[in-house]
């Protein structure tokens, strides 16, 4: 009941598409739901987060859709850059307490 | 956001040794916690640092085997004991900041032979 899957694994889209990652939780306690941006060698950087009273969160290219009846939540990247070659990973936690359980992590590739 | 430094950033250690990584954070929080992510793989969780009192463990991660230190609100230390070659990961640390926010730091790659 802690996990959280994600889908797909890997990704490759090109120049200029939509890039879409997808992530299902079971606990209903979760609330708060942020994805992470991980370039080799480096921490993962918060991309963005949501909270279960909103549906959609958008800030610049990414955004968030939280569907809380089906328990998940997506990543679209909208004209996806070469720059955004990267493993992003979406996770869930409790957040008083901000124990977070990650998802399995998609290897993004975006061609030129 | 916070600013947070590792040290150190990667090391090469031989089996049966320990190894002490430092995080530092450049305002005080409450909430530190320590992750490992093997090769090619997510974050799990090893442990809460705790300012004043013991670390609380994930399962599966036990004191003895990584001790925590976590003197004040802007460092912690997280020791791999009697390392063997399946230690070899990255090892992070993370803050939680109000809201829920968490930042993690750079990462320290430990390589075992």
């Amino acid at each position: 009941q802690q996990q959280v899957k994600q889908s797909p694994q890997s990704l490759i889209v090109q120049k200029g598409g939509i890039s879409i990652i997808n992530c299902a939780y079971e606990n209903t306690a979760f609330d708060y739901f942020p994805w992470y941006q991980q370039f080799p060698g480096k921490g993962p950087a918060l991309l963005i987060a949501i909270r279960p009273d909103v549906s959609e969160k958008k800030e610049g290219r990414f955004t968030i859709s939280f569907n809380k009846s089906a328990k998940q939540f997506s990543l679209h990247i909208m004209d996806s850059q070469p720059g955004d070659s990267a493993t992003y990973f979406c996770a869930a936690s409790i957040s008083q307490g901000g124990k977070l359980i990650f998802g399995q992590g998609t290897e993004l590739s975006v061609k030129p | 956001s916070a600013v947070i430094s590792q040290k150190p950033s990667r090391d090469i250690c031989q089996r049966g040794t320990s190894l002490t990584i430092q995080c530092q954070v450049d305002s005080q929080v409450t909430m530190m916690f320590w992750y490992r992510q093997q090769p090619g793989q997510s974050l799990t969780l090893i442990a809460t640092a705790n300012q004043g009192s013991e670390a609380t463990y994930e399962s599966g991660f036990v004191i003895d085997k990584f001790p925590i230190s976590r003197p004040n609100l802007t460092f912690s230390t997280l020791t791999v004991s009697n390392m063997s070659p399946e230690d070899s990961s990255i090892y992070l640390c993370s803050v939680e900041l109000p809201f829920g926010a968490q930042y993690f730091g750079p990462g320290t790659r430990l390589l075992v032979l």
